[in-house]
């Protein structure tokens, strides 16, 4: 069953440094998401991509954070200049089309620990 | 209030009981409806889609009230495994795709 890939499953950065955390949707997927969650908390939406482009992004996706689709098959978020309250699991995850009843599947995350 | 809410539990049940969350939501535009489970420290798993009509799959049970806001899930037979965070999910169009947005989930403990 094909699935969402994500590395590394866990990344340790220093405040102020720049990570880049990697997905690799399911192969047919056309709209790709990153989502975190920090511990204890709810899952958060932070950004969706189609097409090349941001489709939507939340307020907590400012502009210390991007997103890039470097190739066919892998999907990036970057965060610029780590701060404390970044640590979080980030999660990716694809879905086939944006159509409000498709399903989106969710790689296995990366715990990002900002010291 | 809350865009989607939950009661965040635990519901602690022994084995082969029946149990059941609700979660209501504060959007009446909301399109689509989800059931996630979501192990401790692992992503958000699908467990089922929510229809208007009602849906089963095995021991589970979703139902939807748009009228009311809210969506329910039941669990008959309760197993070892079923212990996890139920999450309760809305997709709902804003300004450009369709979101999810997270209920902060329902924990349940099943006991031997």
């Amino acid at each position: 069953e094909p699935e969402v890939t994500q590395t590394p499953s866990h990344q340790v950065t220093q405040m102020g440094q720049e990570v880049i955390l990697r997905c690799v949707p399911i192969s047919n997927h056309l709209y790709f998401y990153w989502y975190r969650q920090i511990l204890g908390q709810k899952v958060e939406f932070l950004v969706s991509f189609y097409n090349n482009e941001i489709s939507e992004k939340s307020e907590i996706f400012d502009d210390q954070f991007s997103v890039e689709r470097p190739d066919g098959s892998n999907f990036t978020l970057k965060i610029r200049s780590t701060k404390l309250e970044d640590s979080a699991m980030y999660f990716c995850a694809s879905s086939v089309t944006v159509l409000s009843s498709y399903e989106q599947y969710f790689g296995p995350g990366t715990r990002l620990t900002v010291t | 209030r809350k865009e989607v809410e939950q009661d965040p539990g635990p519901f602690n049940v022994p084995e082969g009981a029946t149990v059941a969350f609700n979660c209501t939501y504060s959007n009446s535009a909301s399109q689509s409806f989800f059931w996630y489970r979501q192990d401790c420290r692992k992503e958000p798993k699908l467990l089922m889609s929510v229809y208007s009509s009602g849906n089963e799959d095995g021991r589970f049970t979703a139902q939807l009230n748009r009228a009311s806001q809210y969506i329910s899930l039941l669990i008959r037979d309760s197993k070892l495994s079923d212990s996890a965070t139920y999450l309760c999910v809305v997709n709902g169009r804003t300004s450009g795709t369709y979101k999810y947005i997270f209920g902060t989930g329902t924990r349940l403990k099943v006991l031997a």
